[in-house]
């Protein structure tokens, strides 16, 4: 069975700080993908990134920043220099490489970033 | 690229009431799924299309609750004598396949039921 951990339920920054985000997962799939989607208050669940599992090459896109370490089995997300409008929830996943598409989430880390 | 929709957003429904929710995915995506989410929690799959074909389904899916995707374009997704329980979110989602599969995600359908 696969399962997603975010420990962090919720977390209050002050706006220009750095914030990392924690995600580990389990799975027994070789290969896998997983992924950060951002859901502001309207509710739509917004992609972020995908992240296969043979490639674990950190990411950095603007003030956005992805540490994958498959040895620890965790993908964290890091903000930079966060801004009010990146108050949500963020929700890390993951799927499987064998065929099957769904993706399991973790419980979801609120961010409040107060000006 | 239209995003994936959804409709109607919200419904308010009383015990023992059927509804049924409509997705339209982004065009050209032949994999569409749903998935339900309460409140604090994440999303949990619920079934999934590949075309026309529900090729998933969630032991979250009891038989009152039932998905279709006819000409493999839209879906729906009906749930039949709703409990209190059902209240939540239904969320759309649907992805190209392949290699980068990458599932974009619909507005949500909220559901509460009195």
């Amino acid at each position: 069975a696969q399962k997603v951990t975010q420990a962090q339920t919720e977390i209050s920054v002050v706006e220009k700080e750095d914030v990392t985000l924690d995600c580990v997962y389990e799975t027994r799939d070789t290969t896998y993908y997983l992924f950060w989607y951002k859901q502001p208050p309207s509710g739509e669940l917004v992609f972020l990134i995908r992240r296969n599992s043979f490639d674990e090459q950190n990411e950095i896109s603007g003030r956005y920043s992805w540490n994958f370490q498959k040895s620890t089995s965790s993908f964290n997300f890091t903000i930079t220099a966060s801004q009010v409008v990146d108050s949500a929830v963020y929700f890390c996943a993951l799927s499987s490489g064998a065929g099957s598409y769904q993706l399991t989430f973790g419980k979801g880390t609120k961010l409040s970033v107060i000006p | 690229d239209t995003g994936v929709s959804q409709d109607p957003r919200h419904k308010i429904t009383k015990r023992g009431q059927n509804v049924t929710f409509r997705c339209d995915p982004i065009s050209e995506h032949n994999r569409l799924y749903w998935y339900r989410q309460t409140l604090g929690q994440g999303p949990e799959f619920l079934t999934y299309f590949q075309n026309e074909a529900q090729l998933e389904k969630s032991r979250l899916l009891s038989d009152r609750f039932s998905a279709e995707r006819p000409k493999g374009s839209f879906s729906t997704l009906e749930i039949q004598r709703t409990e209190q329980g059902d209240s939540a979110m239904y969320l759309c989602a649907s992805s190209r396949g392949g290699a980068q599969e990458t599932q974009y995600f619909g507005p949500g359908t909220r559901l509460l039921v009195l």
